[in-house]
């Protein structure tokens, strides 16, 4: 069974850096075609996309928000970290990391499983 | 990027209607759509990838349809349950994208 869990800090100030870990279980990000990724949503709006990371490292962001993005994995904890770099009150949102399933017969691909998401307030 | 435009952005119906949501590509996208139910407080649900696969344990009444720019998610007979919103995505191409989405309200 596939489960993640977004942690993190709830509150953090306008400019400072935040840092979010997504813990999983239920596969292993070693896997060839496996990735993870991370989905964002302020209050009342919509879902944005924001980065993934693929089994073999490679990674792709967001082209809007990428100057301040960093995605890494960490494969012996089976954890995925994001950062953002100079945080603002606009980036107030729940943050979601999911697993990106690869279909190797079909080529489908689609975020099969997410966490519960965490509610970051940027404010001073 | 490609743009994802959802119609209607606001939906009111009845349980035991029939319900179709539009998702719009800016470009083609072959059939690399997926759709997502999301109720408050929750992270959303896959519903439906590939356009028209319907993911595991999903409720027959919905179904997918499309390819290309012009994809439907039809609600066959609205049940309590559904009333949600709901979103497209995009994974042809990076960044990926996700639709404004749709409320679904009760009438």
């Amino acid at each position: 069974q596939i489960t993640l869990k977004e942690s993190g800090p709830t509150l953090v100030k306008p400019t400072q850096t935040l840092t979010l870990t997504c813990t999983f279980s239920g596969f292993s990000l070693s896997t060839s075609g496996v990735s993870v990724g991370w989905i964002r949503q302020p209050p009342g709006k919509a879902l944005e996309w924001l980065a993934l990371v693929y089994w073999d490292d490679d990674k792709r962001y967001s082209p809007s928000l990428k100057s301040r993005l960093t995605i890494t994995k960490d494969t012996s904890k089976n954890q995925v970290v994001l950062t953002m770099t100079k945080m603002d009150p606009v980036d107030t949102a729940t943050y979601y990391c999911a697993h990106r399933h690869y279909d190797i017969l079909t080529g489908s691909v689609y975020f099969d499983y997410w966490g519960q998401g965490t509610l970051v307030t940027v404010s001073s | 990027d490609i743009q994802l435009t959802q119609s209607p952005s606001f939906l009111s119906a009845s349980v035991g209607d029939r319900v179709t949501i539009t998702c719009r590509a800016s470009q083609g996208i072959s059939s690399y759509l997926a759709w997502f139910q999301q109720k408050p407080g929750k992270a959303p649900k896959l519903l439906i990838y590939a356009a028209s696969t319907l993911q595991s344990g999903v409720p027959s009444r919905f179904s997918g349809s499309g390819s290309g720019t012009e994809f439907t998610l039809t609600i066959s007979s609205l049940q309590p349950e559904d009333f949600a919103t709901y979103y497209c995505q995009q994974l042809n191409s990076y960044p990926l994208t996700f639709g404004g989405g749709t409320k679904v309200e009760i009438k």
